[in-house]
């Protein structure tokens, strides 16, 4: 897989369900950030995880990083249908480069 | 809480007239960028730009993209002669170091007939 890669591509739930979705990448990272984009909308920030941090929390979302595994996983609680959109993964790599590096996306349909 | 804004949010142009996509960084940032997204594939980065020069670029930035900071806010995207395939949602982002939170705007969705 290409670096940056979340699965499931797609994950329908019920609201209130808990909904994880993940991501592998291959080279060595820095940090590793997650995004969520509604519908042909912009970008919006949801958390970074550094390459020396395992777990962290922000409201109902929790990520996890194993960097001997190179994966992160996505953990969003309680969903509710306003969850309903993409969510990216982005890796920056402990090369120098300061491109961020993003993967398919999993699309998160959460229904009422 | 300050973002990023972009302008305009939609753009049509016909092939071989230049765009100019415009940013506003988020104000005490130092690090800019931009992406696309071609509908329905990846982000992807183009540029980044940091103390008034590019400091990285993919190979999708040939000569006909170019980025400049005229003044202190605003930070553009210029294409020369546009393309077909230069149909894409185009990103800006910021940062305020190298390795931090990448902020990025609404995008500018362009379309060339």
């Amino acid at each position: 897989s290409q670096q940056g890669e979340e699965d499931p591509q797609a994950l329908s739930i019920q609201e209130g369900e808990n909904a994880t979705m993940n991501c592998s990448y291959k080279t060595s990272i820095n940090n590793l950030q997650w995004y969520r984009q509604n519908s042909g909308r912009g970008l919006v920030h949801l958390i970074l995880i550094r390459s020396n941090e395992r777990e962290k929390h922000s409201g109902r979302l929790r990520v996890t990083l194993d960097t001997s595994k190179k994966s992160s996983s996505l953990l969003i609680t309680a969903s509710r249908a306003a969850d309903t959109a993409s969510y990216f993964c982005a890796t920056d790599a402990d090369t120098g480069r300061r491109a961020l590096t993003f993967g398919s996306g999993t699309r998160l349909q959460v229904q009422p | 809480e300050p973002e990023v804004t972009q302008t305009p949010s939609h753009q049509v142009t016909q092939m071989g007239q230049e765009v100019i996509l415009r940013c506003v960084p988020i104000s005490n940032h130092l690090y800019f960028y931009w992406y696309r997204q071609i509908l329905g594939q990846k982000v992807e980065f183009l540029v980044s730009f940091y103390n008034n020069e590019i400091s990285e670029k993919s190979e999708i930035f040939d000569d006909q993209f170019s980025v400049e900071r005229p003044d202190g806010s605003n930070f553009t995207l210029k294409i020369r002669s546009t393309k077909l395939e230069d149909s894409a949602m185009y990103f800006c982002a910021s940062g305020q170091g190298h390795q931090e939170t990448q902020y990025f705007g609404p995008g500018t969705r362009l379309l060339v007939l």
